[in-house]
């Protein structure tokens, strides 16, 4: 059973549109870090959130981290063809635990089309 | 601040060899973690060296070792390659909370990985 869901796996949509991908989990998270893939290299950190509620914006990309702390979400508006790939959110089960604490999604797939 | 560095970037095996992969970490970061990606299970835990000393370790078989060294960069080791090995390992280092002597979270700064076909 995978314990983080990320929906959908795949999308794919014009430029200048706007997206939600989604990060669901019946477990309770510490903190909740996105990151970007692109092909041929490792994820790269977007942002971690730590409080329920908390939203943070990274200029077209907002990131909500769910009231009870098991969910988030990653909002891109006017998305453009260098946001494509993949994005992955890492749940964290207890604050500071270490490496076997952080639990990835599958990621979903995104592709920006000019 | 130079980043995760991972060689080799690429590598082709037989089924049945070993192979030793190498990860250099940010300086100043004394925790290393590995993982291995594939397309159907994504990004799987492998473990966590930290001060030369395991720490963390996911639910893979012997086959699959590690160790780090005093200067933090750390290898890893596969033996007796099976087909399903096939995947990108991934390094990351990250800041400990000893090293920051509070209750953190744990953010992993991530290498480009090496590539391993095994044929």
């Amino acid at each position: 059973t995978q314990l983080l869901e990320q929906s959908p796996q795949f999308l794919s949509i014009q430029e200048g549109e706007n997206l939600t991908v989604y990060c669901n989990s019946s477990s309770v998270f510490s903190s909740l870090q996105w990151y970007r893939q692109e092909p041929g290299e490792g994820p790269v950190l977007l942002v971690t959130v730590v409080t329920g509620g908390e939203v943070k914006k990274l200029k077209r990309l907002t990131f909500q981290f769910g009231d009870a702390r098991k969910d988030s979400s990653l909002h891109i508006t006017a998305a453009q063809p260098g946001d494509t790939g993949l994005y992955l959110c890492a749940g964290e089960m207890y604050s500071g635990g270490g490496a076997d604490g952080l639990t990835f999604g599958k990621g979903t797939h995104l592709i920006i089309q000019p | 601040k130079a980043g995760v560095t991972q060689t080799p970037r690429y590598l082709i095996k037989t089924r049945g060899q070993q192979v030793t992969l190498s990860c250099s970490p940010i300086s100043g970061h004394r925790s290393v973690s590995w993982y291995q990606q594939t397309p159907g299970q994504g990004l799987q835990f492998l473990f966590e060296y930290f001060s030369e000393t395991q720490r963390n370790k996911g639910n893979f078989p012997g086959r699959f070792s590690g160790r780090q060294f005093s200067n933090s960069r750390s290898e890893m080791n596969v033996s007796t390659l099976e087909l399903g090995d096939s995947a990108l390992y991934l390094c990351a280092s990250s800041f400990s909370i000893r090293d920051r002597g509070q209750v953190d979270t744990y953010e992993q700064y991530f290498g480009p990985g090496t590539r391993l076909t095994v044929t």
